[in-house]
């Protein structure tokens, strides 16, 4: 079974001030790890991915994530929050090398950037 | 190029009637998938194409729903006899062919209300 806790349900920076989004997961096998980001009234949108590759990932607008085996954390950072990176934030974790598709999603992270 | 959509975009049934909302791929995209989001709650998966095959339906949370792809392009997901709790965010994904990294890519949504 696979799953990921968003330890945070809403984190609040200042414009130009480092972003900080935890993620834990469990996973049997080992996993694939992504992080997603959700505008309102916009699609999901990938913002990066972990594969078995680098554990360091870095993905669109500037964010990367560190794939932590040993905590079994794959928290995403930002060094300075922009305004447009308001948004709701999904960690997803899959199984997909061990024939399971599907992807499960944490319960999200909003962001909130104070001008 | 053109991405995943949906339609409709929004829809309002009264609860008992039966609803069918329709998602086109990407074109070449081997694997659909279909998410319910409810509100405030991560996407939480329903149901996996490969081709015109389903593969997975382990998500779906009663009989009244049902999904088929008879042709490996266009899905549809339908939902019988629809109850207030069916209200959420509908979303289909699409993934490139088997092989590569299960990527998805998602549509808009269909955001279905139960009165």
């Amino acid at each position: 079974a696979q799953s990921v806790t968003q330890l945070d349900s809403h984190v609040s920076v200042s414009e130009g001030t480092p972003v900080l989004l935890r993620c834990n997961y469990s996973s049997s096998y080992s996993p694939s790890l992504f992080w997603y980001v959700q505008h309102p009234n916009k699609g999901l949108q990938l913002l990066l991915k972990y594969t078995s590759a680098a554990t360091l990932v870095k993905g669109i607008n500037g964010f990367e994530a560190e794939f932590k085996k040993s905590e079994t954390s794959f928290h995403l950072t930002k060094p300075s929050a922009h305004m447009s990176d308001a948004a709701e934030y999904f960690c997803v974790v899959s199984d997909w090398g061990f024939g399971n598709e599907k992807l499960t999603f944490g319960t999200g992270t909003r962001l909130t950037i104070i001008p | 190029g053109a991405g995943v959509s949906q339609s409709p975009r929004y829809k309002v049934a009264k609860r008992g009637q039966d609803v069918a909302l329709r998602c086109d791929p990407i074109s070449g995209h081997v694997s659909l998938f279909w998410y319910q989001q409810a509100l405030g709650q991560g996407p939480e998966f329903l149901t996996y194409f490969q081709n015109e095959a389903q593969l997975d339906k382990s998500g779906l949370p009663s009989d009244r729903f049902f999904a088929e792809r008879p042709e490996g392009s266009v899905s549809t997901l339908k939902i019988q006899r629809t109850q207030q709790e069916d209200s959420a965010v509908y979303l289909c994904a699409s993934s490139p062919p088997v092989g590569a990294y299960n990527e998805q890519f998602f549509g808009p949504g269909t955001r279905l209300t139960v009165l």
